[in-house]
């Protein structure tokens, strides 16, 4: 099975960065996604890195490194609407599908 | 509109009485699945379905079955719940087995007494 780690709390204030660690261990791996889940809602896609390197969209950018089993979300400008917890998650060979145990953050005025 | 709905969106049962819940989408997506969500473990996939007929265990399958006769519904049976089985439960699907993008389910608070 695989096995992903993820910070379990942050707090930031509005404007700051932050930056969400995700560490996993695999089998088999077809990437690392990011999801956004509003306290009581549905998780909803942020994005996604099959290759090395960083992607942006927006205020938010994902980075993966396969060589050392890591990928990082990273929050920018923070706003308060940004407050939600955030799941890192891979795809094995199996096409079953495993997430991280949730990062909640904390956006104070 | 693009959704993926499942009913009901709450439900209280009581020990043994078996249920299912109902997961539908209208993209015409092959992949689905179903997750369980509780507090400090993040998503768990219980079953998911590569396409039509074709079905697999995710991590935490004791205790549920699914069937996919169609495309487009994927539901979760309960044949006997028991009070572990008390969680925030959704349904999501994804266009096909190698997509990185999957839609979810408003999800499904059940509550087993």
């Amino acid at each position: 099975g695989q096995s992903l780690e993820q910070p379990s709390e942050v707090t930031a204030v509005e404007g700051a960065i932050v930056q969400i660690n995700c560490t996993y261990q695999t089998s088999g791996f077809y990437g690392l996604s990011w999801y956004q889940q509003h306290d009581g809602g549905a998780p909803t896609f942020l994005s996604y890195n099959a290759l090395d390197g960083l992607e942006e969209t927006g205020r938010f950018s994902s980075f993966l490194s396969r060589s050392d089993s890591y990928g990082y979300l990273l929050l920018q400008e923070l706003q308060m609407k940004d407050s939600a917890s955030y799941f890192c998650a891979v795809r094995d060979f199996d096409y079953k599908l495993s997430f991280g145990a949730g990062t909640t953050v904390t956006v104070r005025a | 509109e693009a959704q993926v709905t499942q009913n009901p969106r709450y439900l209280i049962t009581v020990t043994g009485k078996k249920l299912t819940v109902t997961c539908s989408q209208n993209m015409n997506h092959e992949y689905m699945s179903w997750y369980r969500q509780d507090p400090g473990l993040g998503l768990r996939q219980i079953y998911y379905s590569m396409n039509v007929e074709v079905t697999d265990k995710g991590d935490v399958p004791e205790g549920y079955k699914v069937s996919r006769k169609e495309k487009r519904n994927f539901p979760l049976i309960l044949e006997s719940p028991s009070p572990n089985q008390t969680s925030l439960y959704f349904c999501a699907s994804s266009l096909g087995v190698s997509s990185y993008e999957q839609y979810f389910g408003p999800g499904t608070r059940l509550t087993v007494t």
